[in-house]
């Protein structure tokens, strides 16, 4: 058990449709990273936020969006899903203060049909 | 940008010696992790090197050559369950802190 919190485990949707996914990072952590993982994809890094703030983004679409609250827990909003959006979805922290290891939560993985 | 290789696919028996190599190229080099996924869990953190050498942990080592830009992952006494894909992630000092660049992943097969 890595210490990341993800909910829900699974989530099935249509296209069209909007989803939230939480996560709440490891104890002390204060950045949290998000990425998707497709079958054919390697793990593709989406955004990273440190203490409430944005850090960095990556391969993020526009119709997804984040946020860290100020207890640190953090959300992914996914809009206007596509079948291609289907994925596993995973949360990450670390302390973000140095070059540390982030722990992974255990993912999301999302349907859509 | 970074950029990242390492083999796609990898196979070998159990009790032998795997090597996992992963090359990269970056704009300022800061540190390199080596993960481990099996399907449909999460990546699990199993090395980090910044010097060059390597480092021992159990069955598992890394190796780091900061010149060459290149690691390896050393697997020895292979067990059925090392059968996973192996992520290799490099730190560059120009991202923010924290942020690293995954490559592809090298699933390997163990057979019995």
């Amino acid at each position: 058990d890595s210490g990341v919190t993800q909910t829900p485990k699974h989530l099935i949707t249509a296209t069209g449709q909007r989803v939230t996914l939480r996560c709440s990072p490891r104890s002390g952590d204060l950045s949290v990273y998000w990425y998707q993982q497709s079958l054919d994809q390697g793990l593709q890094f989406l955004i990273q936020y440190y203490n409430g703030e944005e850090r960095a983004k990556g391969n993020i679409l526009e119709r997804f969006s984040a946020q860290q609250f100020p207890d640190l827990h953090s959300e992914l909003n996914l809009s206007s899903l596509e079948l291609g959006d289907s994925a596993l979805y995973f949360c990450a922290s670390s302390t973000g203060q140095g070059i540390d290891e982030q722990y992974f939560g255990p993912g999301t993985r999302l349907t859509v049909t | 940008g970074q950029n990242i290789d390492q083999p796609t696919e990898m196979t070998a028996t159990e009790g032998a010696i795997v090597q996992i190599n992963c090359t990269y190229q970056t704009s300022g080099f800061n540190g390199l992790f080596w993960y481990q996924q099996h399907a449909g869990e999460a990546p699990t953190f199993l090395s980090y090197n910044v010097l060059d050498g390597l480092e021992e942990k159990g069955r598992f080592s890394s190796f780091l050559s900061r010149s060459k830009g290149y690691s390896y992952l050393l697997l020895k006494e292979l067990q059925m369950k090392d059968s996973a894909s192996y992520l290799c992630a490099v730190h560059d000092r120009g991202s923010t802190l924290g942020r690293l660049y995954f490559g592809r992943g090298t699933q390997l097969t163990v057979w019995p």
